[in-house]
């Protein structure tokens, strides 16, 4: 069945460094979706990308779909204590049908 | 407010007992799912179902059951057969444009 994994499990920044999360998926994806869950909380939504080698920003979150529709990466740029927390990749083999989850990366940010 | 709403927050179960955590959403999304997460771990998909009446086995659907009679509702009931259901249970539900949105979750422990 459809595997989707995550690197790193952890990640431990200085505040204003930057922070880099990748996913790969064990089969080709028709779309990849990130979300996030602070400590305590529920998985938000944050982007959805759906095309090949898509590339799209939201203030200092980069975030990028492979080529071949199989890997993403998710990029914080100068990162903030308000980033804590962690990020998870989600994606369907065929659109709108199972949403199999990455493992997450779990973010802290040092003041 | 439109949102989807798990019930309830907390449960505390005696071994053996079967028990039904509640999932209703008012968003009109015909799609609706259940995952399971552990302690520093990712999302697991336990059930979906993409319309009224119907509802397909996800990853680690064993030990647990599932109905979906009314388009609202998605209620998971933890049997007596889950070997160690202690786990933070989260429905969500799905637009048709793919993002999904969940519940706060529901922590359940087996005493």
């Amino acid at each position: 069945g459809q595997q989707v994994m995550q690197i790193p499990q952890y990640q431990h920044v200085q505040e204003g460094e930057d922070f880099t999360t990748y996913c790969n998926s064990s089969t080709t994806l028709s779309n990849i979706q990130w979300y996030k869950q602070r400590p305590g909380g529920h998985p938000v939504f944050l982007i959805q990308l759906v095309k090949s080698g898509e590339v799209k920003k939201q203030k200092r979150l980069t975030f990028q779909f492979g080529e071949a529709k199989k890997n993403s990466s998710l990029h914080i740029t100068a990162t903030q204590t308000t980033d804590v927390g962690t990020y998870f990749c989600a994606g369907d083999e065929t659109s709108g049908s199972r949403l199999t989850f990455g493992e997450g990366t779990q973010l802290t940010v040092n003041p | 407010d439109g949102g989807i709403t798990q019930s309830p927050k907390y449960l505390f179960r005696k071994e053996g007992q079967n028990v039904t955590l509640s999932c209703e959403q008012n968003l009109n999304h015909d799609a609706m799912y259940w995952y399971r997460q552990d302690p520093g771990q990712g999302l697991r998909l336990i059930y979906y179902s993409q319309i009224v009446n119907d509802f397909q086995k996800g990853d680690i659907a064993e030990g647990y059951s599932v109905s979906r009679e009314k388009k609202e509702s998605f209620p998971l009931t933890v049997t007596s057969a889950q070997k160690n259901p202690t786990a933070f249970y989260l429905c969500a539900s799905r637009s048709d444009w793919g993002e999904a949105f969940f519940g706060q979750g529901t922590r359940l422990t087996v005493v």
